[in-house]
C-alpha cells in the first residue's frame, strides 16, 4: 500500500506570494491533519479534514486555509506569505477522525518551503 | 499554550542501554497518547501508543508508560541500538480532538 505523499517536497516563495500544498492519503485513509514543524515548535496543527469537512482548526491566521476533495487528497494555501512562514509542512492521513482512539496517523515526508 | 512538553532537547545513550524519554502534559482531559519517530528529511513514523486506561504498553523494545495522576508519560527503549537515533515525539489527544505534538527529544546512541 502506497504511503502518504506529499508534492512538491521543496519550495521557494517571495514574502507576499501564496502558495499551494498538496497531500495524497493513504488510500482508504479519509482523514487529513495538517501541521507546521518549525525548529523549537515541535508540529502545529493547522486543520483536519474529515470526507470533506473541516473538523478541527488550530491557532493560525485566516491566511492558512486547506481543502478536501471527494477523493480524500486535500490542499493546504497560504496567502500572503511571510518570513515566519518558512518551515516543514507535514500532512498525516488516519483512516478514522483524529482523538476517536485507537488509531494512529500516518506523516507524508513533508514539504519544505522557504520564503524570501 | 504548549499543553505537551518533553523537557529535554537531547539525550545520549550508550549503545546497549536503555534510553528513556519524557513527556508531560497539561490537559487532564488527553486519553490517548502516541510516540513517533522522526529520521531527517523524513515524515514522524509511528512508534506506540497508550490510551488513558491502561499505564503500560509494550511492543518489543519500545515500551511507554503513563502515569495519569503526574499527567506524565515515558518512552522506554531497551537495548538502545544506534538505528534508534533520531527525534522523538510525544502526541496527545482528547476524545475527537486534534493531536497535540511536544517539541521533540533528539536521541543519540554512541556505538
Amino acid at each position: 500500500k502506497a504511503g502518504v505523499t506529499q508534492t512538491p517536497r521543496y519550495l521557494i516563495k517571495t514574502r507576499g506570494q501564496q502558495v499551494t500544498l498538496s497531500c495524497s492519503p493513504i488510500s482508504g485513509h479519509r482523514s487529513v491533519s495538517w501541521y507546521q514543524q518549525t525548529p523549537g515548535q515541535g508540529l502545529q496543527f493547522l486543520f483536519e479534514y474529515f470526507s470533506e469537512t473541516q473538523r478541527n482548526k488550530g491557532n493560525f491566521p485566516g491566511r492558512f486555509s486547506g481543502r478536501q476533495f471527494s477523493n480524500s487528497r486535500s490542499e493546504m494555501n497560504v496567502s500572503t506569505l511571510e518570513l515566519g512562514d518558512s518551515a516543514l509542512y507535514l500532512c498525516a492521513s488516519s483512516s478514522s477522525p483524529s482523538g476517536t482512539g485507537g488509531n494512529e496517523q500516518y506523516f507524508g515526508p513533508g514539504t519544505r518551503l522557504t520564503v524570501t | 499554550d504548549q499543553q505537551v512538553k518533553q523537557n529535554s532537547p537531547s539525550l545520549s545513550v550508550q549503545e546497549g542501554r536503555i534510553s528513556i524519554l519524557n513527556c508531560d502534559y497539561t490537559n487532564s482531559m488527553f486519553d490517548y497518547f502516541l510516540w513517533y519517530k522522526k529520521y531527517p528529511a523524513e515524515g514522524p513514523t509511528f512508534l506506540i501508543s497508550i490510551s488513558s486506561i491502561k499505564d503500560k504498553n509494550e511492543d518489543g523494545r519500545f515500551t511507554v508508560f503513563l502515569n495519569k495522576s503526574a499527567k506524565h508519560l515515558s518512552l522506554h527503549i531497551v537495548p538502545s541500538q544506534p538505528g534508534d537515533s533520531a527525534v522523538y515525539f510525544c502526541a496527545a489527544s482528547a476524545w475527537g480532538n486534534q493531536f497535540y505534538f511536544g517539541t521533540g527529544t533528539s536521541l543519540t546512541v554512541i556505538p
